[in-house]
């Protein structure tokens, strides 16, 4: 089975753009979570996501949302790119969306801003 | 809130030789799951080992183990017979079991493990 598939892989925008990242988790997992990782830090939670419903919310500002489609694949969306927004944003996909649930990741996207 | 601290920013072992990464967390729930992740140059996260709360025995992988002390909120992880293949950045992360909380991940700062042959 295909793991966690994050597009695209790398991306250059100015500030002031918008951005779309997408996440397709691993057949049968019903939880996308998004986290930022800054350079040389730990990744920070921004989103979960399961059953298409909004589980949790990280401390990030209103510029960034996300959504889950019906195939459970996932966008993160952020508007207004300032120049920290540069970093490493990964997927995490899980069967279902409680603690208990291994989470796998994929290989990020990594965001650079101009 | 949650915190999950690492204190060894770097580790330098010897191939073949033992190597101990420190991880301390900061929490008032009595239940939880740690992780540890590890996360090579490739980029993407993988998990290493995982230890629940509740359960006394510490968890082993293969060449990866950990000692859990809940009462000093303690939780390391030892890797034996250390391999060129596991020079890497390892991340400690702590998950509440809450099913309303979800499963977010609090990650901490990491340890970049070097491997010497």
């Amino acid at each position: 089975d295909a793991g966690v598939t994050q597009s695209p892989t790398h991306l250059i925008k100015t500030r002031g753009q918008h951005v779309t990242l997408r996440c397709s988790p691993i057949s049968g997992h019903k939880s996308v979570s998004w986290y930022q990782q800054v350079l040389g830090q730990g990744p920070q939670f921004i989103f979960q996501y399961y059953e298409k419903e909004e589980r949790g919310r990280g401390n990030f500002p209103d510029r960034f949302s996300a959504r889950q489609f019906p195939n459970y694949s996932s966008e993160l969306n952020v508007n207004a790119l300032l120049l920290g927004d540069s970093a490493l944003y990964l997927c995490a996909s899980s069967r279902a969306g409680g603690g208990d649930q291994p989470q796998h990741f994929g290989d990020g996207t990594r965001l650079s801003i101009l | 809130a949650q915190t999950v601290t690492q204190s060894q920013p770097e580790m330098s072992v010897q191939e073949a030789e033992t190597v101990t990464l420190s991880c301390t967390y900061d929490t008032s729930e009595s239940d939880y799951y740690l992780f540890w992740y590890k996360q090579p140059p490739s980029r993407q996260m993988i998990l290493v080992i995982r230890q629940e709360a509740y359960k006394q025995q510490n968890a082993t992988e293969n060449r990866f183990s950990v000692n859990f002390q809940k009462a000093a909120k303690s939780f390391s992880l030892k890797i034996s017979d250390s391999q060129l293949g596991d020079a890497a950045m390892y991340f400690c992360a702590y998950t509440s079991p809450i099913k309303a909380a979800g499963n977010k991940l609090t990650f901490g700062g990491g340890t970049r493990v070097l491997v010497k042959p």
